[in-house]
């Protein structure tokens, strides 16, 4: 069964720290991997996408790393500001015209002053 | 461009009837797909249109259906509605390709009581 585990479920750090959010997944056979960060009451929206040859995609100050081999992902955000409080979703998608989203239950991060 | 919209943006039904919700994509997207999020379960993908044709379906019982128009508009129903079926209806369109990005929509908040 495809499955996508995130870590950790919630993350509180001080504005300007950097953070690092895990994802593991188990899809096969793998198309492409997604992060997305979904405000409270509102749609998700992309943040990268990584198929697989890439290793590192950067947007900004959030930077995704991808290791098919371990099928581990990473998001690190630097510099940390107050919007990017929101849950952070990690997505992978599966190859096929009938491919589908194994979407992660996400990350909770909070950033304070 | 405008992006995915998604109507009515807030609904309250009592259990035993049935609700309708209608996701209009981005113009040019024939790719429509519906998802549930609840707090428990993150998202959960329930089907997948392109070109009014189903091509894709989750584990959801069949009191979940949908259609998609000659427009690419589309329509979610759920019949004999259950407590446990409150949940934020997230609806996302796409271009055709497989890494081509989803773009959601803000979600229907449906309440079930």
């Amino acid at each position: 069964k495809n499955q996508v585990e995130q870590s950790p479920q919630s993350l509180i750090i001080l504005e300007g720290k950097n953070c690092t959010l895990q994802c593991n997944y188990t899809v096969s056979p793998f198309s492409n991997l997604r992060w997305y960060k979904q405000d409270t009451g509102r749609g998700p929206v992309s943040l990268t996408i990584m198929t697989f040859s890439e290793n590192t995609k950067s947007n900004g100050r959030y930077t995704a790393t991808l290791d098919a081999d371990t099928k581990q992902s990473s998001l690190h955000i630097t510099a940390s500001q107050l919007s990017d409080s929101a849950s952070y979703i990690c997505v992978v998608r599966d190859t096929g015209t009938a491919s589908k989203l194994t979407f992660g239950t996400g990350t909770r991060l909070q950033v304070t002053l | 461009k405008a992006g995915v919209t998604q109507t009515p943006r807030y609904l309250i039904k009592t259990r035993g009837q049935q609700v309708t919700l209608s996701c209009s994509p981005i113009s040019g997207h024939r790719s429509v797909s519906w998802y549930q999020q609840t707090p428990g379960q993150g998202l959960q993908f329930l089907f997948e249109y392109f070109s009014e044709t189903q091509r894709n379906k989750g584990n959801f019982p069949g009191r979940f259906s949908g259609r998609q128009f000659s427009n690419s508009r589309s329509e979610m129903n759920v019949s004999t509605l259950e407590l446990g079926d409150s949940a934020l209806y997230l609806c996302a369109s796409r271009s055709q390709g497989e890494n081509t990005e989803a773009f959601f929509g803000q979600g229907t908040r449906l309440t079930v009581v």
